[in-house]
């Protein structure tokens, strides 16, 4: 069956610190892939997405992730992390033979300390 | 442009009652999808409509229901509420392809079933 794993419940880093958000999906081709992430009381924006090409992602807010085939990740990454990226974030994949069906994962918390 | 708009915000019912949530999509927007978002199982994926016809659904029991207007309006039904349908409702349009075009999210319902 296909999934999405988020192995992190909650991940807590200082502000400026680095991050790195797991994500892990099966599914029996290259799938579309995204992030989104939830702020306190609101609903999910989508920090970027990807399907082929450059495995390296650039997103809005700063983020990035990258596609990994050989181990079937899309972690997110963000290089220093600001005060205002507490929030909720979701790993979503959409099957190529399905694109408007999309799979969230359980999602990660993330707390920054100043 | 208005965004995704979904009423009531908030809603308090009783085991055995029915409810029905309401979602606008975005002007233009020809896709809505239904999720639902409770503590530790993240969102998951209720169904999706596309000019009034189900084309995707999930594996929700047949209490779970839906149907969209004309005019792209969704509204999403609870029939024979139990506890365990507490939750956040969230609701998501896009352009057609729920993958190939960016997916916006509303702010959601909760729902608080006694």
């Amino acid at each position: 069956a296909q999934s999405v794993t988020q192995p992190d419940i909650h991940i807590t880093v200082s502000e400026g610190a680095s991050l790195e958000l797991r994500c892990n999906y099966s599914y029996g081709a290259t799938p579309y892939l995204f992030w989104y992430v939830q702020s306190p009381g609101q609903g999910l924006q989508l920090l970027l997405k990807y399907f082929s090409g450059d495995t390296l992602v650039q997103g809005i807010k700063g983020f990035e992730a990258e596609f990994k085939r050989s181990q079937s990740s899309f972690n997110l990454r963000k290089p220093s992390v600001h005060w205002s990226d507490a929030a909720e974030y979701f790993c979503a994949v959409a099957s190529y033979l399905n694109t408007d069906k999309l799979i969230f994962g359980t999602g990660t918390r993330l707390q920054v300390f100043p | 442009k208005a965004g995704v708009t979904q009423t009531p915000r908030y809603l308090i019912k009783t085991r055995g009652q029915q409810v029905t949530l309401s979602c606008s999509p975005i002007s233009g927007h020809r896709s809505v999808s239904w999720y639902q978002q409770t503590p530790g199982q993240g969102l998951q994926f209720l169904f999706e409509y596309f000019s009034e016809t189900q084309r995707n659904k999930g594996n929700f029991p047949g209490r779970f229901s839906g149907r969209q207007f004309s005019n792209s309006r969704s509204e999403m039904n609870v029939s024979t509420l139990e506890l365990g349908d507490s939750a956040l409702y969230l609701c998501a349009s896009s352009f057609e392809s729920v993958a190939k075009n960016i997916q916006y999210f509303g702010a959601g319902t909760r729902l608080s079933v006694l």
